[in-house]
């Protein structure tokens, strides 16, 4: 059974830093591209930032670029978003997102399992 | 405003039938294959439809989707009050080298 869960989510004041955590389990991870997708509040999917199965290969949305950074621990099957200089503009549910297996042409912009996320809340 | 065009709203009756649009670019749709997810009340997304219109196992077949060019469409049959939740479109954008949701759909059943 695919699981993914995440941790690390809170309050913080715009400037600060929160490293959000996903464990996951029941696949294979080193075979599978992963993501974090964020939705603030009554908003829609906003797509954060991908990477490859290897960690070789990362990507991100313009608003996070140079501030985020996502990284993959595959002893540990866990997959990481260090989140600095925050603004108020980062604030909704993180959703950690399983991709696709890394052969498929689409890996890196399909989402096959998710999380139940994490919120995180940035004020002035 | 999306890179994707989604209908913000649709409702229809339970029994009925519902089509989702998607519309997008050469850059998007055009060029790649669309998911859709499915997101209702307070839970997190889950996958409805990938690579145009394939449908993981566990995903009933009242779903399916295609494509045409630079749009998609989602359909539902025999709507359930169950089905109430938001219903999103996805896929890649070459221009912007990013990944690119439509603004999301939300689906009442009345």
């Amino acid at each position: 059974q695919v699981r993914l869960v995440e941790s690390g989510g809170g309050s913080v004041k715009t400037g600060g830093s929160l490293k959000l955590s996903c464990a996951v389990s029941g696949f294979t991870f080193t075979d599978y591209y992963m993501a974090w997708v964020r939705q603030a509040p009554g908003k829609g999917l906003q797509w954060v930032s991908y990477i490859s199965h290897t960690g070789a290969y990362t990507n991100y949305a313009d608003s996070v670029k140079g501030r985020f950074t996502i990284s993959r621990d595959s002893a540990e099957t866990s997959l990481s978003l260090q989140m600095n200089s925050l603004t108020t503009e980062d604030t909704g549910v993180y959703f950690c997102a399983r991709g696709g297996v890394y052969y498929d042409s689409s890996a890196y912009f399909l989402f096959t399992s998710w999380g139940q996320g994490t919120l995180v809340s940035v004020s002035s | 405003q999306s890179v994707l065009t989604q209908p913000p709203s649709l409702s229809a009756a339970p029994g009925q039938r519902v089509t989702i649009s998607c519309s997008g670019s050469t850059s998007n749709i055009g060029s790649n294959y669309v998911s859709w997810y499915q997101q209702l009340p307070g839970t997190a997304p889950q996958l409805l439809i990938y690579d145009n219109h394939k449908r993981p196992s566990e995903i009933s077949d009242r779903f399916s989707a295609s494509k045409s060019g630079t749009s998609a469409t989602l359909g539902i049959t025999g709507l359930r009050t169950g089905d109430d939740g938001d219903y999103y479109c996805a896929t890649w954008d070459r221009s912007l080298n990013v990944v690119v949701f439509g603004g999301g759909t939300k689906l009442t059943v009345l």
